[in-house]
């Protein structure tokens, strides 16, 4: 039972560099979900996913994109990184909108 | 807009020791409420999730209650353990349509000291 797999779990980066935070899950959930964690901000929610082919922002979009071609993935992309986007990097899957989250073990991510 | 506070920031108890931790929320309008516990550089683990019908839910030494009109709720550890020190935090689903989602509270870091 792998659960939630999020890769990698650390980067380090430099401003202006993109890249793809992977996220897979193998539970067959509809709901996938991406959130940031910051101190003292608790999780902000970035970008969600209801189903294969469906996307929708969240609280904190700017400067990510993402999509959703399978039910397995939900891949996260940083655009063109900033130092304001260094945080701690979650995303989570569930059966449905009001069924318990499970979630990966995070992608430590530096902007330099 | 919905906002989730967690007080204590941090507690520190002795072995042993039942103890509470406690999240309001600001909109009493939810769907559900759940606790989580977050080990040191490591995911949300899912304790316990409460629907906004259910007044408490139970698992093991945890009881999480719900008291949506007072837009409150507490978390209930048993007989405390070294093992229970993590950080606890607690998130309620609220909102319509798209804009339905779960909003966090900064969490509580327990330390149980044996």
């Amino acid at each position: 039972n792998a659960g939630v797999t999020q890769t990698p779990k650390f980067q380090v980066l430099k401003t202006g560099q993109s890249m793809t935070l992977q996220c897979a899950q193998d539970m067959n959930h509809e709901y996938m979900s991406w959130y940031r964690q910051d101190p003292g901000m608790g999780l902000r929610l970035i970008h969600y996913s209801v189903g294969a082919g469906i996307t929708d922002q969240g609280e904190v979009p700017n400067g990510y994109n993402v999509s959703r071609s399978t039910t397995e993935d939900f891949p996260l992309r940083l655009l063109s990184a900033a130092p304001s986007q260094t945080s701690v990097y979650f995303c989570a899957s569930s059966l449905g909108p009001f069924w318990p989250q499970h979630f990966g073990d995070g992608t430590r991510l530096s902007i330099l | 807009k919905q906002e989730v506070t967690q007080i204590p920031a941090a507690l520190s108890v002795p072995e042993g020791e039942n103890l509470v931790l406690n999240c309001s929320f600001t909109d009493s309008a939810i769907y559900n409420l759940q606790w989580f516990r977050q080990d040191p550089g490591k995911g949300l683990t899912s304790l316990l999730l409460i629907q906004s019908s259910q007044r408490e839910q139970t698992s093991g030494r945890l009881n999480a209650s719900l008291d949506k009109s007072s837009g409150r709720s507490t978390l209930y550890i048993a007989a405390s353990q070294p093992g229970d020190s993590a950080t606890y935090l607690c998130a309620v689903k609220s909102g319509s349509g798209s804009a339905r989602q779960l909003t966090f509270g900064s969490g509580t870091q327990l330390t149980v000291l044996p």
